[in-house]
């Protein structure tokens, strides 16, 4: 059975300081891992990382996949009140494009 | 933003009942899910389609049916609904399984009473 893990469930912290989530996957015929940010309503996506795309920026945010931990981390700096918001980390293997959600990283910025 | 609607947006209904909500996209891709969301358990795979007609069951299908006749339109039917099916329901959209990211609408909220 497919599972993602992700760490910590929850997180607050001050505007300026800099966070970093974690994401634990093991997929079958591992394709991809996803990370999306959701507020109040769909899931928006954030970065997508495969074997021939191991790091992706944006912005403050940025993301790595090891692929040897079977783990990525998504990291934040110079948080915003923004960025508050639930941090979703899926996996995806080579089946139609079938994700596994984690539980989410509620993160908290307080001004 | 991705062409996703998803009807209706909030539903209270009553233990029993059958309840049906859509998802229509404008954007022709071939792939459709739909998720539900819980505290805790993050968002969880229904039923998918790979197609018109092509549906395949995910890993929380039980009580759940689904229906693919157009492209643009995929149904999930809850047959007789229960109070364990209250949730928010995600439909997402893909183009190429696994090769580029799902996106996602804007989710219905069911309550079953």
């Amino acid at each position: 059975e497919d599972k993602v893990v992700q760490s910590p469930l929850s997180l607050v912290v001050h505007e300026g300081d800099t966070v970093t989530l974690n994401c634990s996957y093991e997929v079958t015929n591992f394709r991809s891992l996803l990370w999306y940010k959701q507020e109040k309503k769909a899931p928006t996506f954030l970065f997508m990382l495969t074997s021939s795309g191991i790091e992706k920026k944006s912005g403050r945010l940025s993301s790595i996949l090891d692929k040897k931990e079977l783990s990525s981390i998504l990291n934040i700096t110079a948080t915003q009140t923004g960025d508050s918001a639930i941090y979703l980390c899926a996996a995806g293997g080579t089946s139609y494009g079938k994700l596994t959600f984690g539980q989410g990283t509620i993160l908290t910025v307080h001004p | 933003d991705a062409g996703i609607t998803q009807s209706p947006r909030h539903k209270v209904t009553e233990t029993g009942t059958p309840v049906t909500l859509r998802c229509h996209q404008t954007e022709n891709h071939r792939y459709m899910y739909w998720y539900r969301q819980d505290p805790g358990h993050g968002l969880r795979l229904i039923h998918y389609s790979y197609g018109v007609k092509d549906t395949d069951k995910g890993e929380v299908s039980d009580g759940y049916s689904v229906s693919r006749s157009k492209t643009e339109d995929f149904l999930l039917t809850l047959e007789s609904a229960t109070s364990s099916q209250t949730s928010v329901y995600f439909c997402a959209i893909g183009i190429q399984g696994g090769v580029e990211p799902q996106h996602f609408g804007d989710g219905t909220r069911l309550s079953i009473l």
